[in-house]
């Protein structure tokens, strides 16, 4: 069985300042982690992924995120934020083959 | 290479009416996905397809809710009758499959259903 908590629904931060939103996973198995960014009116669009080798991921429109497994957590950054990053995030856990299982979701609102 | 395509994009029909949502995956992608999105909600599988069968369907409402991939391309997705806690976004994926950095989990852009 595989679940995922993000910690936090909504997240505010001000424009040029560093985003941090925060995802832990449990997980049976070594798993796949996945980051996805969800605009109004849209479908998920992949920011970055997890699956094998160097724990730390850079993904799209400068957003990274490590893989800790000790600490069993997936955690999304973005040293400044845009306020073109304003959207839902969903981290997710999955494995080759499988279903994703995600999080609630937390809303990144950006103020100018 | 083309999205996986979902229709409608819309879609808003009266309690106990019945309705269909239609997917085609990626090209070569033999796992086949549906995700009901609640608003506020992380999605949830409703159903799960690797070529023409049926992988997962436990979280699936079976007295309301059926799916089929006939020929293990695209999906068709129905509800019957639907009720007012079915207004969702109604996401459909695909996967390659593979291991490591080779995995690729595509989604559409989804289907809104409004049940009034």
């Amino acid at each position: 069985a595989q679940s995922v908590t993000q910690l936090g629904s909504h997240v505010s931060v001000s424009e040029g300042a560093l985003v941090l939103l925060r995802c832990n996973y449990s997980s049976s198995v070594p798993p796949y982690l996945f980051w996805y960014v969800q605009y109004p009116n849209q479908g998920l669009q992949l920011l970055l992924k997890y699956t094998t080798g160097a724990t730390l991921v850079k993904g799209i429109n400068g957003f990274e995120a490590e893989f800790k497994k000790s600490e069993t957590s997936f955690h999304l950054t973005k040293p400044s934020a845009h306020m073109s990053d304003a959207a839902e995030y969903f981290c997710a856990v999955g494995r080759a083959g499988n279903m994703l299982t995600f999080g609630g979701g937390t809303r990144l609102m950006v103020k100018p | 290479e083309a999205g996986v395509a979902q229709s409608p994009r819309y879609k808003i029909i009266e309690k106990r009416q019945s309705v269909a949502f239609w997917c085609n995956p990626i090209s070569g992608h033999a796992t086949l996905y549906w995700y009901q999105q609640i608003l506020g909600q992380g999605p949830k599988l409703l159903i799960q397809f690797q070529n023409n069968g049926v992988v997962d369907d436990s979280q699936l409402p079976k007295d309301r809710f059926s799916a089929e991939r006939l020929k293990g391309v695209d999906s068709t997705l129905k509800i019957q009758p639907a009720k007012l806690e079915d207004s969702a976004v109604y996401l459909c994926a695909s996967s390659l499959g593979g291991t490591g950095a080779n995995y690729g989990y595509t989604f559409g852009s989804g289907t809104r259903l409004t049940v009034v």
